[in-house]
């Protein structure tokens, strides 16, 4: 268990409509990523922090947007949800503490299901 | 375009039988990872390979690097209705700070 927290679990709003998706970690971990998953897609990296307020872009970050003003708390924001952003989102952390990580393992939290109507 | 692609998308099969999953793509991996993932659930790693040409064991599950670190594939023996579940591949490269993960195989074992 790598004390990663979602929250809500599960929401839905609609279209138009702006969304905050909480992560929340117990563990210190430097580096956070937001996913969607989507059948057939896999998951697909939205954005990811690599430090407080360090962010970057992941290959589908179009229509969402992140902060990070604590270690512990990493927050992704539709700011006009569309019906293509029902998915389920899932936050992740690295347990990777070194400079060059030749590795990732990443710990998952339980996700949570959106539905935009 | 999906960096890295998983065949087959769906397996049925029968309790008992042996099953190959296939994670392929065109680009150069420093790793690669086999996730799991249950209804409801994030996904939880299984193995890591780092090796081009590695094999790893964990129990019934067979994992293994292409010697050119593009693909891998992951053998389940005798699979049990415990093994359903989306195995995910992961792929990591090198200088990256994210890992690209591969289009899934959902996999139900019929007991």
């Amino acid at each position: 268990d790598a004390g990663i927290t979602q929250s809500p679990r599960h929401k839905v709003t609609e279209t138009g409509t702006p969304v905050t998706l909480r992560c929340h970690q117990t563990e210190n971990h430097r580096y956070m990523y937001w996913y969607r998953q989507d059948p057939g897609h896999g998951l697909r990296l939205i954005h990811y922090s690599y430090g407080v307020k360090d962010t970057d872009k992941g290959e589908v970050s179009d229509g969402y947007s992140v902060s990070r003003s604590k270690t512990e708390d990493f927050l992704l924001t539709l700011e006009s949800a569309t019906s293509s952003q029902t998915s389920v989102y899932f936050c992740a952390i690295s347990a990777q503490r070194g400079l060059v990580r030749r590795t990732d393992t990443q710990y998952f939290g339980p996700g949570t299901r959106l539905t935009v109507l | 375009t999906q960096l890295l692609e998983q065949s087959p998308q769906f397996l049925s099969i029968q309790e008992g039988e042996n099953l190959t999953v296939y994670c392929n793509s065109s680009s150069v991996f420093s790793s690669l990872q086999w996730y799991r993932q249950e209804p409801g659930e994030g996904p939880v790693l299984l193995v890591t390979v780092v090796t081009g040409g590695e094999v790893k064991k964990l129990k019934r599950l067979t994992f293994q690097f292409g010697d050119a670190r593009k693909d891998s594939s992951l053998h389940i023996t005798a699979a049990q209705p415990g093994d359903t579940g989306l195995y995910l591949c992961a792929g990591k490269q090198t200088g990256a700070n994210n890992l690209f993960f591969g289009t899934g195989t959902r996999l139900t074992v019929i007991p």
